[in-house]
């Protein structure tokens, strides 16, 4: 069973610039949400997607948008790049659907914005 | 609003020197209680989920239990190799989204 990737490990970006972030969820998965974790924070929820749309947002500005593709993984893009959006970026899938709700995290993207 | 408090922020032991972890919540409605563990720079390890009030659930050193208002992590004996972050999550059942809303973590370090 593969658990959940995600690309690339570290990223450095400009305020101002772009990124995407990438994700593959666990077999047999078919929601993902990401999550950002500053340091020395608990994760704080962005998104999720089911079934390819976004189920529910947490206190995130429109800049910060994803997709999910027809094989479940998925993409985190944050326009506009702030100082503010350093931190860890984890992405999480879990199998809504199915009786249980436990989410299973990936290692992570750490993203630096200088 | 939904909040999860942890205590202590930062936890040393001894090793074998047994303790707690605290995590309280606040949620409109209770879909389950997660913990998880996270070492340095790595994505979180799931550990537990509790369901219910009453519910008890145990791995190797590392127990949980529920009441309505709070979880504990209890660690028995610890050893070097459990010194991680212990992050407590809830999951509000109202909403469409099945997020989880975590407390800043404890770190915990257990010395040989």
């Amino acid at each position: 069973e593969t658990g959940v990737t995600q690309s690339p490990t570290h990223l450095i970006k400009t305020r101002g610039q772009q990124v995407t972030l990438r994700c593959s969820s666990q077999s047999g998965h078919n929601t993902v949400s990401w999550y950002q974790q500053a340091l020395g924070q608990g994760p704080q929820f962005i998104f999720q997607y089911y079934r390819e749309e976004e189920n529910g947002r947490g206190n995130f500005p429109p800049r910060f948008s994803g997709l999910q593709f027809p094989n479940y993984s998925s993409e985190l893009n944050v326009n506009a790049l702030e100082l503010d959006d350093s931190a860890l970026y984890l992405c999480a899938s879990s199998s809504t659907g199915q009786g249980t709700y436990e989410q299973y995290f990936g290692p992570g993207t750490r993203l630096t914005v200088t | 609003e939904d909040q999860v408090t942890q205590s202590p922020e930062a936890l040393r032991l001894q090793e074998g020197e047994s303790s707690s972890l605290n995590c309280s919540y606040t949620v409109s409605g209770l879909r389950g209680l997660f913990w998880y563990r996270q070492d340095p720079g790595k994505g979180p390890e799931f550990l537990f989920t509790l369901y219910s009030a009453g519910e008890e659930k145990e791995k190797e050193r590392l127990k949980a239990t529920l009441t309505k208002k709070e979880s504990f992590l209890h660690i028995t004996a610890p050893k070097p190799e459990d010194s991680a972050t212990y992050l407590c999550a809830v999951q509000p059942r109202e909403g469409g989204s099945e997020k989880l809303v975590f407390g800043k973590g404890m770190k915990l370090t257990v010395n040989p």
